[in-house]
């Protein structure tokens, strides 16, 4: 079975720091995602990435970036936190880059940003 | 571009009644089709998938779902609700093309009643 860990179930930060939230996958998926998730807005996609070192923009990369320098890792970097971001941040990865595949979640990480 | 409809943001069922969420969606070819569920502050399960083939779906957990071309729909079922199975539902749309990447519903919120 595919195993999607992310590194925090419950995160809380201040306002202006600098956060990491950490994805690691086990099945040598070449795709990553990061979706965050809000009540009655569903998931909004932030950034993928098709490969190691390639990532693209999603719906929502304001005030996001991502790092992908191994195959199985895939950080979301929030550069600035600021209250608006305060989410359930979703993980997510996929064998490879054809449509039928279904994608593997992680239990997510709730971020509160005081 | 791809769109997928929820139009039930909650739904409520008694336990042991039969459930029926859902999903209508918009696209010009034969889509991907998938349903996810998420228990409370969980990361999102696959519990079935459509790409071809017979329009009748099995899934995990006793749900099924049918594909009707016709009427752009891929409704999720299940004869009899178990009080576990309360939930987020969400269906999603995979093509063929383009960024590969599947669009979300924004989910249905199942509510069981004992």
């Amino acid at each position: 079975d595919v195993k999607v860990t992310q590194s925090s179930r419950y995160l809380v930060k201040r306002t202006g720091e600098k956060v990491f939230l950490e994805c690691v996958q086990d099945m040598d998926h070449e795709n990553m995602f990061w979706y965050r998730q809000d009540p009655g807005l569903g998931l909004r996609l932030i950034y993928f990435s098709y490969d190691v070192k390639m990532k693209e923009k999603g719906d929502i990369p304001e005030g996001y970036s991502v790092s992908r320098e191994k195959k199985e890792r895939f950080s979301l970097i929030l550069e600035s936190a600021s209250t608006n971001q305060t989410s359930m941040y979703l993980c997510a990865s996929r064998r490879d880059r054809t449509s039928n595949q279904p994608q593997h979640f992680g239990d997510g990480t709730r971020l509160s940003i005081l | 571009a791809q769109s997928v409809t929820q139009p039930d943001i909650h739904i409520t069922v008694s336990e042991g009644a039969s459930l029926e969420l859902r999903c209508n969606y918009s696209y010009g070819a034969t889509p991907y089709l998938f349903w996810y569920v998420q228990s409370p502050g969980q990361g999102l399960q696959l519990l079935l998938k459509y790409f071809s083939g017979d329009t009748l779906v099995q899934g995990i957990k006793g749900f099924e779902a049918e594909f009707k071309r016709s009427q752009s729909s891929f409704n999720l079922r299940k004869p009899s609700v178990h009080w576990s199975d309360a939930a987020e539902y969400f269906c999603a749309v995979g093509i063929s093309g383009g960024s590969y990447i599947p669009t979300f519903g924004r989910g249905t919120s199942l509510i069981v009643h004992p």
